[in-house]
């Protein structure tokens, strides 16, 4: 099976830079997301890494360790629009089952 | 359409009812999922379709789930004789294949059960 560990909640001045992590126990998997998602509205995607590494996306940055089950997500320049939940994301490799989500991380900003 | 749809947006019902919650997935996706999703929690998988028929139902707690998508386009899933432990948002997302890190979601429909 699956299983994904992240803070429950994290708080961060504006204009710093925060990282949330996640570890996880699973018996394989292709790769890890990351979501985020403001109250009331859609999970939306905004990273995947396939291999290990850091991956690179405008302020955002997430990495990953096989080797040491971990990955996190890196946000720079925090903005006020940032306060969110982020939830990481395996897919498996056996069985059928798409994402697996940990419970995710609140996110706020503060001025 | 431009995004994936779902209706309704909010579903208050009684214990012991029926209700449908309907899935319009991104054009041309050809994969289509269910999640439920608790407060303070992450999506909790139901089911996964590629295509019409039903890739992954591990997720569907009981047999009062059920879900369809017999075009392979917009998808309903069934509740019957709901429960008040039923009460989450029910969310739906699309991808262009399965098994993606990529998925798109709706904004999801809250089911209330009182």
């Amino acid at each position: 099976g699956q299983s994904l560990e992240q803070p429950s909640e994290v708080t961060a001045v504006e204009g710093a830079i925060v990282q949330i992590n996640c570890t996880y126990q699973t018996s394989g998997f292709y790769g890890l997301s990351w979501y985020q998602q403001h109250d009331g509205g859609a999970p939306t995607f905004l990273s995947y890494n396939a291999l290990d590494g850091l991956e690179e996306t405008g302020r955002f940055s997430s990495f990953l360790s096989r080797s040491d089950s971990y990955g996190y997500l890196l946000l720079q320049e925090l903005q006020m629009k940032d306060s969110a939940s982020y939830f990481c994301a395996v897919r498996p490799i056996s069985g059928n089952t798409p994402l697996v989500f940990g419970k995710g991380t609140r996110l706020s900003v503060i001025a | 359409g431009a995004g994936v749809s779902q209706t309704p947006s909010n579903k208050v019902t009684e214990k012991g009812k029926y209700v449908e919650l309907r899935c319009d997935p991104i054009s041309g996706h050809t994969a289509l999922y269910w999640y439920r999703q608790s407060l303070g929690q992450g999506p909790e998988f139901l089911i996964y379709f590629q295509g019409t028929g039903a890739a992954d139902d591990s997720g569907l707690p009981n047999d009062r789930f059920f879900a369809v998508r017999p075009e392979g386009s917009v998808s309903t899933l069934k509740i019957q004789r709901t429960e008040r432990g039923d009460s989450a948002v029910y969310l739906c997302a699309s991808s262009t294949r399965g098994k993606t890190g990529e998925l798109f979601f709706g904004e999801g429909s809250r089911l209330t059960v009182l």
